[in-house]
């Protein structure tokens, strides 16, 4: 079954860190860039992060750059979120998102449509 | 950074109901624009990718249409699955993605 399923969510204080996963069955994970998507309780979606199908280009949105750290093992078929630094307004729950384009080579850019989503993961950042 | 806008930003509908959503954006960003729809405690899921191709597996009463800075969703005929929060999303502005605020769609 073609399918995305996330961990690691939890309540961490502010400063604090918190890393999690996303693992991935079903396609060839290699050949797919992979993006984490959040949403705060009661609000939109926000684009976090990106990174291609080989790992080698990584990208972020303004409000985590220089916290969060995207990174995938594709050995092992999954997608990881390295989140430090952590404050209030990251409180969400976080999807990993696979794209919807297949990257036969290892310079593919993302296509940035998401077309296989996860259940999402809850991160409350909280004293 | 390219701002996205829907409206309406709530619609009241019945069943069997034709609904057209707008998505704006603030700079042209060609057909690089996707919708999704999200019911409660749901991730989203795609609809229209490229402004106007229909994702594999969704029902053809949904359809894209738009380029440049204007862009509609319509839902031929309504439907009671249909029911939800709709979105659209911007994949030209590298390397931003960037969502509209969203549309709910409710029983009328």
């Amino acid at each position: 079954e073609v399918q995305l399923l996330e961990s690691g969510g939890n309540l961490v204080q502010p400063g604090g860190s918190l890393r999690l996963s996303c693992a991935a069955s079903g396609f060839t994970f290699s050949s797919y860039a992979m993006s984490w998507v959040r949403q705060a309780p009661g609000k939109g979606l926000e684009w976090v992060s990106g990174i291609s199908g080989s790992g080698i280009s990584t990208y972020y949105a303004d409000s985590v750059k220089g916290r969060f750290t995207i990174s995938r093992d594709n050995s092992k078929n999954t997608l990881y979120l390295q989140m430090n630094g952590l404050r209030a307004e990251d409180t969400a729950v976080y999807y990993c998102a696979k794209d919807l384009g297949y990257c036969s080579s290892t310079s593919c850019p993302p296509d940035w449509y998401f077309d296989l989503w996860g259940r999402g993961t809850l991160v409350t950042v909280s004293s | 950074d390219i701002q996205m806008t829907q409206s309406p930003s709530s619609v009241s509908a019945s069943v069997g109901d034709r609904v057209t959503i707008t998505c704006r954006a603030s700079q042209g960003i060609s057909s690089w624009l996707a919708w999704y729809q999200q019911k409660p405690g749901k991730a989203p899921k795609l609809l229209i990718y490229a402004a106007s191709s229909l994702q594999s597996g969704v029902p053809s009463r949904f359809s894209g249409s738009g380029s440049g800075t204007d862009f509609t969703l319509t839902i031929s005929s309504l439907q009671p699955e249909d029911f939800a929060t709709y979105y659209c999303q911007q994949a030209n502005s590298f390397p931003l993605v960037t969502f509209g605020p969203g549309t709910k769609v409710d029983i009328k």
